[in-house]
């Protein structure tokens, strides 16, 4: 299946601070990225979906400016936690859609655990 | 708007034994489901979707799953669970019209006993 790597994997940060989390798809071209949060009951929740080319759509209740999406190449997507803080902490996991159509499954990175101090 | 339901937070079985997690949905459209596996610190891997057609899907593992459009469910199934298979598992779902939004289920924790 298609491969999407995600970096880095664990990052620990101080309070105030910005973290840069790159997804990338490796084998394939993505024009669609999605960026979820994992909280540590389990669920998965929707953050922003990321456009090649174009602005990130944000979910309700998920500040923009707080998490920067950008979308600048066919087989990259990064999102920007900044001025990080604790509640900040979570598990955050990139996807991206294989194909053109609405049928195709995701395909999703190996998730970043992020720490704020 | 769309929704996903797993009405269990802990699904327990035996090795051996076959197993079943839950999974209902709401959409306004016709449904593409999918189901995901999640093991510790990982991302999520496919198993298996229904898109159209026959109601009994097969996916990875040997797992499969059975659409009930008058129910609105998508269980996901295994004739015999294996230790190996105790993860974390999330149902899915996507609007046809709704574009590519993917939206998930709250996530059933599987655990089989050797």
């Amino acid at each position: 299946g298609a491969v999407v790597s995600q970096h880095p994997s664990r990052v620990i940060c101080k309070s105030g601070t910005s973290v840069k989390i790159e997804c990338r798809s490796l084998d394939f071209q993505a024009t669609t990225m999605f960026w979820y949060r994992q909280f540590p009951k389990k669920s998965l929740m929707l953050m922003a979906t990321s456009n090649e080319g174009s602005k990130a759509t944000y979910e309700q209740g998920v500040e923009k400016d707080k998490f920067l999406i950008n979308h600048a190449s066919l087989t990259l997507s990064t999102l920007t936690v900044t001025s990080a803080h604790p509640e900040d902490s979570s598990f955050y996991i990139c996807s991206a859609r294989f194909g053109t159509r609405n049928t195709g499954e995701l395909f999703f990175g190996e998730g970043s655990r992020l720490t704020v101090l | 708007a769309q929704s996903v339901a797993q009405p269990e937070d802990q699904v327990n079985v035996a090795e051996g034994n076959p197993l079943t997690v839950k999974c209902t949905y709401s959409v306004s459209g016709n449904p593409y489901l999918f189901w995901y596996v999640q093991y510790p610190n990982r991302g999520l891997q496919f198993l298996l979707k229904y898109i159209t057609g026959d109601n009994l899907v097969k996916g990875s593992y040997g797992f499969e799953a059975e659409f009930n459009k008058s129910q609105t469910s998508f269980h996901l199934k295994k004739p015999s669970a294996l230790v190996s298979d105790s993860a974390l598992y999330f149902c899915a779902v996507r609007d046809h019209l709704g574009g590519f939004k993917t939206i998930f289920g709250a996530g059933t924790r599987l655990f089989v006993k050797a």
